[in-house]
C-alpha cells in the first residue's frame, strides 16, 4: 500500500521569507501523480500545485515550487515570499496514474504553517 | 456554479445514535468519495464510489454506511458502531473519463461531526 509522510507537524517562517516543506512517500507504481493541497482555516480544500511522476521538470506555480526526486520518493514544497495568507495546513497528496476508475487519493499527515509578521 | 455542496456544516448527536451527513455534486462526476479528517492524521479514505448503486471500502470503514442511489447524492451514515466518530468529514469526485486524469479532487467544505 502506499504511504505518505510529512515529518513536519509545525513549521514557522517570517513574512517575505522562504520556506520548504517535506514530503517523502512509498509506492512500487512508476507512474503516478503527486499533489500539494493548502486547508486555510476554513477547512476548504484548495490545490496549490501538482507534478505528473513522469515529468522530469519540477512543477512551479507562482511563488509555490517542489522539488520532485523521484529516485527519492521526495516531493518538498518551496513557498518563496511568504505572504500572511499562506498560513494554513498543507497536505502532500499522492494518487496512482489510473486510464479509469475511482482516483483515490493518499495523504500525508499534514503541516500547519505559519507566518509572522 | 458547479461544486459539491455538504450538510449540514455543524452537526450535534449523542452517543449511540446513527447520523447522516449529507453530500450532493451538480459537477456530473461519476466517483465519490468520503474522507475522514483528525488532528494529526491527515485525510483517511472511508468509502468510495465509481457508479450509480455500487460502492467499496475505503482504509477506515468499519462503523461506516454509504448508499449511491443517485450519480448526484453519496450520503455517508455514522453508526453507533463507530468508536470515535467525532471528526471533520470531507466529500470529493471525480470523472474518470472525459477529463484530464491528473486533475485534482474538488472537495466539498466538510462537515463537523459531535458526539457526545
Amino acid at each position: 500500500a502506499q504511504t505518505v509522510t510529512q515529518s513536519q507537524p509545525e513549521m514557522s517562517v517570517q513574512e517575505a521569507e522562504t520556506v520548504t516543506l517535506s514530503c517523502t512517500y512509498d509506492t512500487s507504481e512508476s507512474d503516478y501523480y503527486l499533489f500539494w493541497y493548502k486547508q486555510p482555516p476554513s477547512r476548504q480544500m484548495i490545490l496549490v500545485i501538482r507534478q505528473e511522476a513522469y515529468k522530469q521538470q519540477n512543477a512551479t506555480e507562482n511563488r509555490f515550487s517542489v522539488n520532485f526526486q523521484k529516485a527519492a520518493k521526495s516531493f518538498s514544497l518551496k513557498i518563496s515570499d511568504s505572504q500572511l495568507g499562506d498560513a494554513a495546513m498543507y497536505f502532500c497528496a499522492y494518487r496512482r496514474r489510473m486510464i479509469q476508475g475511482a482516483q483515490k487519493l493518499v495523504f500525508g499527515q499534514g503541516t500547519r504553517l505559519t507566518i509572522n509578521p | 456554479d458547479g461544486g459539491i455542496t455538504q450538510s449540514p456544516k455543524y452537526l450535534f448527536r449523542k452517543e449511540g445514535q446513527n447520523v447522516t451527513l449529507s453530500c450532493e455534486q451538480n459537477l456530473n462526476h461519476d466517483a465519490m468519495y468520503w474522507y475522514r479528517q483528525d488532528p494529526g492524521q491527515g485525510l483517511r479514505l472511508i468509502y468510495y464510489s465509481q457508479i450509480v448503486n455500487d460502492f467499496q471500502k475505503g482504509d477506515i470503514a468499519e462503523g461506516y454506511s454509504v448508499s449511491r442511489e443517485k450519480k448526484e447524492s453519496f450520503p455517508l451514515t455514522v453508526t453507533s458502531a463507530q468508536k470515535n466518530p467525532t471528526a471533520f468529514y470531507l466529500c470529493a469526485s471525480s470523472s474518470p473519463s472525459g477529463t484530464p486524469d491528473n486533475s485534482p479532487l474538488p472537495f466539498g467544505n466538510g462537515t463537523r461531526l459531535t458526539v457526545t
